[in-house]
Order: C-alpha cells, then structure tokens, then sequence
C-alpha cells in the first residue's frame, strides 16, 4: 500500500543547532507539503513543492528550508534551530487539488 | 488574504446525539475545495469529508454531513450519533488557488458516554 513516512517521530535538539526532518512518500504525488502544527494555531504551511526543482515559500518559511531532488522525498531543514520552532510537523502529498495525505508527524523540541 | 474561521475552540456532545462544528472562510475565489480532518490523540490528520465549490449538493459520508452555504461562505460539519471515537479535534481547511491547504485553528470535541 501507498503511505507517507516520516523520520526521527521524535527529535530534541539544542539552540543553533542544524536539524533535518525526512518525509518519504511511495505515492508518487507531484505536491508535497510541510506544515507545522501549535496550540491556538492550528496547522500553518511552512514550504511545499509542486514537482521535482520545485520549491515554494509558505507562511511561515522563516529558518526553514527545501529541497526536492525526486518525487518521493522532501526534507525539511532548520538551519539553526530556535526555541520558536518547537512544535510538530507535519509532512502531506496530493495530487491536484483532492485529498492531502498526511505523515504521521514529528514531535520536535529545540532546548 | 484567504482566512479559515472555526468559532467554537471546545464541544462536548454525549453519545448517540447530534452535534455541529461551524466554519466560516473567506476567499475571493469562485471555485474552490472544502474539507473536515479529525485527528484524534493518536495524532493522524484523517479525512472526514470533502466538498467541491461547484457543487450545491451537500456532502454526506455515512453519519457526517456538511452544510455549505457559498453565499455566506460557511461549511459546518453534523455529526450524527456520535460515537466515543469521534473525540478528536476537528479542523476545516479549504483549498483555493494552488494546491496547499488553510487551516482554522480546530474545535476539540468531546464525546462523554
């Protein structure tokens, strides 16, 4: 079966620190998504990409950075990890505009 | 700016009664795609229902239906004999121009025995 995986589930990590979040999906979705998720504001778009070299701002892109090299993977990368970025991240793919299908997220902490 | 708006942070319903979680949205617009996720404790983002701008008819997936009213751009969720597994917290979401989704801020709802 298709799914969407997401590695570490947990992750906890220090102030300036860089940290790599892995979203793998089998698919073969040409959308790809992160979004971040916090108490009060429901789920925000972070960077999202439409097709392989393609790679797009969101809402909340600040300290946060894409790349997709082929149609299975977006790796999401903090730079330096900020106390502000503590939250759980989602990772999801499409095709069109139909159903998004979620990872099932990844708890990290910045200490 | 394309806003989600869900008014009722909390609910609680008993089980076997009917319940309703309003959302309002605002776009400029004319076709667009609506959604209800739950995601209950476990943390998985499940869809619950979905509903096509162009289309009049109300959507229905076994005991949950939307009532969608473009003009007033609100999209509220019935869940009908709620059951205890419908605990979760509920999010709209609407896709308008490009593929991402925006999401309100959630209703946690409560189902008590």
């Amino acid at each position: 079966d298709a799914e969407i995986t997401q590695s570490p589930r947990h992750k906890i990590t220090e102030t300036g620190r860089q940290v790599t979040l892995a979203c793998h999906q089998t698919w073969n979705h040409n959308n790809m998504f992160w979004y971040r998720q916090d108490l009060g504001h429901g789920l925000r778009l972070i960077h999202y990409s439409y097709g392989v070299q393609d790679t797009n701002k969101g809402e909340v892109s600040d300290g946060y950075s894409v790349s997709r090299s082929n149609t299975e993977d977006l790796p999401l990368t903090l730079e330096s990890a900020a106390s502000s970025q503590t939250s759980v991240y989602f990772c999801a793919s499409s095709e069109y505009q139909s159903e998004q299908f979620f990872g099932p997220g990844t708890r990290l902490t910045v200490l | 700016a394309q806003t989600v708006t869900q008014s009722q942070p909390e609910m609680s319903v008993q089980e076997a009664e009917t319940v309703t979680l309003s959302c309002t949205y605002d776009t400029s617009e004319n076709n667009y795609y609506l959604f209800w996720y739950k995601q209950p404790p476990s943390r998985q983002m499940i869809l619950v229902i979905r509903q096509e701008a162009y289309k009049q008819q109300n959507a229905t997936e076994n005991r949950f239906s939307v009532n969608f009213q473009k003009a007033a751009k609100s999209f509220s969720l019935k869940i009908s004999d709620s059951q205890l597994g419908d605990t979760a917290m509920y999010f709209c979401a609407f896709i308008a121009s490009g593929y991402a989704l925006n999401f309100g801020k959630g209703t946690s709802l409560l189902v008590t025995p």
